[in-house]
C-alpha cells in the first residue's frame, strides 16, 4: 500500500522561531491535506491543496504541492505557543472507478511544541 | 459552517456492555466516515458511508456496527469490546465529487474498555 513518511517526528522551537515540516509519497497523489490536532481534539483541516506544483497560504501557514505529486510541506512563520499540536498530512489518489475514493493516507505526525 | 458532532464524549463500558456513539453533521455532506485514533497515532480509517450506503468498510471486526440512519447522522454500535479497542473514535464528512478529499472531523469520543 501507500507509506507516507513524514519528517520531522517532533520539534522543541522558541516562540517566533518558523516552522517546517513534509511529506513524502513513493507513489503520487492528486491531492494533499494538512490537519492540526491538539489533544482531546479531532484533526482541524488547516490547507488543501489540489494540483501540482500550488501553492497555498493560510495566515502564517503555506503548504505546497509538490511537483513530482510526491511530497508536500507545511512551513509555519512566526510560531506562537498556540500553534502546539500534532500535525498530519494526508494524500488521496482518486481513481477512475475504484474504490480508493474516500480513502486518506496519513503521514505519522510531527508533534510541535513551542517554548515561549 | 464545518462543524461535526460528536456524543458522548468520554465513554468507559465494560466488555459485555452494549454502547453505541453519535455523530451529526448539518454540511449537507454525503460522505461520512469513522475513524479509530491511538495515542499519538493517525487516525485509521474503519468505515465510509456514501449517499447512506456502506460503501467500505476496512476488515474491521464485527463487534463494531456502523449505520446511517439519514444523511446528517451516523452511528456506531459497540459490543463485545475488548480492552485494545480503547481509543479516540472519530467521525468525519465530506462532500462528493471533487470536495471529497476535504475530511472535516468531530471533536471524538474517547472510549475506554475495562
Amino acid at each position: 500500500g501507500q507509506q507516507l513518511n513524514q519528517s520531522p517526528q517532533s520539534m522543541f522551537i522558541q516562540e517566533g522561531e518558523d516552522v517546517s515540516m513534509n511529506c513524502t509519497s513513493s507513489s503520487i497523489f492528486n491531492t494533499w491535506l494538512w490537519y492540526k490536532q491538539e489533544p482531546g481534539e479531532g484533526p482541524v483541516l488547516l490547507i488543501a491543496l489540489y494540483k501540482a506544483g500550488e501553492l497555498t497560504s493560510n495566515g502564517r501557514l503555506t503548504a505546497q504541492f509538490g511537483i513530482t505529486r510526491k511530497d508536500s510541506f507545511l512551513n509555519i512563520s512566526a510560531s506562537i505557543p498556540s500553534d502546539v499540536g500534532i500535525y498530519f498530512c494526508a494524500g488521496q489518489l482518486r481513481r477512475a472507478g475504484g474504490t480508493s475514493y474516500g480513502k486518506l493516507t496519513f503521514g505519522q505526525g510531527t508533534i510541535l511544541t513551542v517554548h515561549p | 459552517d464545518t462543524e461535526v458532532t460528536q456524543t458522548p464524549k468520554h465513554l468507559v463500558m465494560g466488555m459485555t456492555n452494549k454502547k453505541s456513539l453519535k455523530c451529526e453533521q448539518h454540511m449537507g455532506h454525503r460522505a461520512m466516515y469513522w475513524y479509530k485514533q491511538k495515542a499519538k497515532k493517525p487516525p485509521e480509517l474503519m468505515f465510509v458511508y456514501s449517499y447512506e450506503k456502506l460503501s467500505i468498510n476496512e476488515s474491521v471486526p464485527s463487534r463494531f456496527s456502523p449505520e446511517c440512519p439519514n444523511s446528517s447522522l451516523l452511528n456506531l454500535h459497540l459490543h463485545a469490546l475488548q480492552p485494545e479497542d480503547s481509543a479516540l473514535y472519530l467521525c468525519a464528512s465530506s462532500q462528493m465529487g471533487r470536495g471529497s478529499y476535504e475530511q472535516y472531523f468531530g471533536p471524538g469520543t474517547r472510549l475506554t474498555v475495562t
